[in-house]
């Protein structure tokens, strides 16, 4: 299976901290995607970065890829209290021609006001 | 900004009976998807699916599953037989290409099987 597995499963920070969270996974891949859950919702879709990608932005987020240690991290700078959810990383494999994501069981970020 | 949207939000029903989920997808976009999150639990793949027809499915897809697109723009997944184990929130999600394209999920709509 190539499921990426988040890492932690809970983070509670105080609002302006940054937050990293980490997603590891098994096999070869063409792209790992962050998405965001808010309780109850559905799920929203971050950043995706493609297996030739090392690192790529978007406003507070920050997300690497190093497929030599076949992980990526999340980072949230400057957190806010609006940014409590849910973090999840979903990969797409190499082989077998198959680009279903694969989600793992997520972050849990709670940031404090 | 177009999204997807999937109704009911909210679906309650007896064991055994049979529940249809809908979904429209963003109008442009080609594949759609079916997606199931046990409460606490990862979000599991169901169905793809693409010109009309299924493209790749999970072992939860079973014989009591089965997808269909009626029209230009529903998009709905039906259980034919509800168990309790069916209890979930169902996502559905579109995307205009195969791979390495985001995907745009809907709401979810919330199964629970009494």
């Amino acid at each position: 299976s190539q499921q990426g597995e988040e890492d932690p499963q809970a983070l509670s920070i105080q609002e302006g901290e940054n937050a990293t969270m980490n997603c590891s996974y098994k096999t070869s891949i063409n792209n790992l995607q962050w998405y965001r859950q808010n309780s109850g919702r559905g799920l929203v879709h971050l950043i995706l970065i493609r297996s030739n990608e090392r690192e790529k932005h978007s406003g507070r987020l920050r997300v690497t890829l190093d497929t030599s240690k076949k992980s990526s991290s999340l980072l949230i700078t400057a957190s806010r209290a609006a940014d409590t959810a849910s973090y999840f990383c979903a990969t797409d494999g190499a082989s077998g021609g198959s680009y279903i994501p694969t989600f793992g069981r997520g972050t849990s970020l709670i940031v404090h006001p | 900004e177009p999204e997807v949207t999937q109704t009911p939000s909210h679906q309650v029903t007896q064991m055994g009976q049979e529940v249809i989920l809908r979904c429209v997808p963003i109008s442009n976009h080609l594949y759609f998807y079916w997606y199931r999150q046990i409460l606490g639990q990862k979000v599991e793949f169901l169905v793809s699916f693409y010109n009309n027809e299924i493209s790749e499915k999970s072992e939860i897809f079973d014989d009591q599953f089965s997808v269909e697109r009626p029209d230009g723009s529903n998009f709905t997944l039906k259980i034919r037989s509800t168990k309790l184990e069916d209890s979930a929130m169902y996502f559905c999600a579109s995307t205009t290409v195969k791979g390495g394209a985001t995907q745009y999920f809907g709401p979810g709509t919330r199964l629970t099987v009494l």
